[in-house]
């Protein structure tokens, strides 16, 4: 099975910051990932696939990059409705999701 | 406009039996490979099964083998989750998602999700 690791589990930010998030995969994924977003009780909402690919509609703000084992994603200027939970996500083999990465208000 | 409704979910006892639903609309259903996922409270997401857009290639969370059975009715646009034996650990919100693209030859991301149904295991 593939196991997938988020940093940090918690990331205190202010509005206008640049934040980067990583997801780390127990072997290679080539670059089957997807990123989502999930507010308080909402569902996901997909922000990236294959690695760096912006789903439509997504603000350009947000971006993915990486292969193979590690990636990040980066929002370039937080923005209010940006507070949120980010999940990574592999379906190279079945899916796995990393465990979240809460963005909060520092 | 995609859709993806849940319901089924509720309070049942340990061992006992669920079945969840999902209703679809707003596209070819029986095109798109489906799956669910569900959510602890105050955890991650977890992959639970899987279901080709014919049936024809079912998968399962080791954690829910053996015990949890996927389905789907096309003519009903509609995707089910029968869930027996029920457990403490199997308490959590599940989400109906839809696998992204049409294309059966490989794994996709969920490009849509319903809104959840809570299932809490509990006596």
């Amino acid at each position: 099975d593939i196991q997938m690791t988020q940093s940090p589990s918690t990331l205190s930010a202010s509005v206008g910051d640049r934040v980067t998030i990583t997801c780390r995969a127990s072997q290679s994924i080539s670059s089957w990932l997807a990123w989502y977003q999930q507010k308080p009780g909402k569902a996901p909402k997909v922000l990236i696939y294959k690695a760096s690919s912006l789903e439509s509609g997504v603000p350009s703000r947000f971006s993915g990059s990486g292969s193979g084992t590690e990636f990040t994603l980066t929002i370039s200027s937080l923005q209010p409705d940006d507070f949120a939970t980010y999940h990574c996500q592999q379906y190279q083999s079945y899916w796995t999701f990393g465990q979240g990465t809460k963005v909060e208000t520092k | 406009e995609v859709q993806l409704v849940e319901s089924g979910g509720g309070l049942v006892q340990p061992g006992g039996s669920l079945r969840l639903s999902c209703a679809a609309s707003g596209f070819t259903f029986n095109t798109y490979s489906m799956n669910w996922v569900r959510q602890a409270p105050g955890k991650g997401l977890e992959w639970v099964s899987y279901i080709s857009s014919t049936s024809s290639t079912i998968y399962y969370a080791d954690s829910v083998k053996g015990r949890f059975t996927i389905s789907r009715d096309n003519a009903k646009s509609s995707l089910y989750l029968h869930m027996n034996s029920l457990r403490a650990e199997d308490t959590a919100v599940y989400y109906c998602t839809r696998e992204c693209c049409g294309d059966s030859s490989r794994s996709y991301y969920f490009d849509y999700w319903g809104q959840g149904t809570l299932v809490t295991v509990s006596s």
